[in-house]
């Protein structure tokens, strides 16, 4: 079964860093991009960026680009989220989702709650 | 405010037809690329509906259905169901290949 497995829920407060994970399993990791999507409270779903977990090429949206950053190790089939310094405003869900070329992110991972709160 | 626009909701009665639009602009849907539509149920994960336009993932009941034409987008839900009630979202691309997300569809199944 194809799937992406995201780490748990944080709690951070604000200026600290934080990464999450989504593993990939089931099918070639290096074959499909990962993108990181955000849903803040109540709201609708962002787009933040991709990955190619190939040679960890990226693409920023222009609203996270500098203020997150997406890597991955391809040894253990793994993409990441990095915040340096947390805000509150970053307090959501993020979800990574596998990107099938012209056929759209096919597989979510069951998202993470990121809450920074002081 | 979302690139990709769509209605802030929808609603039908069981078994009526509904339809969500899409609308983006020559930078986007327009210059060609493909849009998709995706289904949130509440406190769930979103989950793919429609890719490449018009076609439906396996396992996608054929009263889901898409369609592109010049800068806009549309879904159309056929047999409403209680089931269907839920947020949904197109997706595409621009030119620097960022992603987009429409504002998403609250839709209600009366």
């Amino acid at each position: 079964e194809v799937q992406l497995v995201q780490s748990g829920a944080e709690v951070k407060k604000p200026g600290e860093s934080l990464r999450i994970s989504c593993k990939g399993s089931g099918y070639s990791f290096t074959s499909y991009w990962i993108s990181w999507v955000r849903q803040m409270p109540g709201k609708g779903l962002e787009w933040m960026g991709r990955i190619d977990p190939s040679d960890s090429y990226t693409n920023y949206s222009p609203s996270f680009q500098g203020h997150v950053t997406i890597s991955a190790d391809k040894s253990i089939s793994t993409a990441y989220l990095q915040w340096s310094s947390l805000k509150a405003s970053d307090t959501a869900m993020y979800y990574c989702a596998k990107i099938q070329p012209t056929r759209g992110m096919d597989v979510w991972g069951q998202g993470t709650t990121v809450t920074v709160s002081s | 405010q979302s690139v990709l626009t769509q209605p802030p909701s929808v609603s039908g009665a069981p078994g009526q037809r509904v339809t969500i639009s899409c609308t983006g602009s020559s930078s986007n849907i327009g210059a060609g690329y493909d849009v998709h539509w995706y289904q949130q149920l509440p406190g769930t994960a979103p989950k793919l509906l429609i890719y490449g336009n018009s076609n439906r993932p396996s396992g996608v009941p054929d009263r889901f259905s898409g369609s592109k034409s010049g800068t806009s987008a549309s879904l159309a839900i056929t047999g409403l169901q209680a089931e269907d009630e839920a947020d949904y979202y197109c997706q595409s691309y621009d030119s620097s290949l960022s992603g987009l997300f429409g504002g998403g569809t609250k839709l209600t199944v009366l």
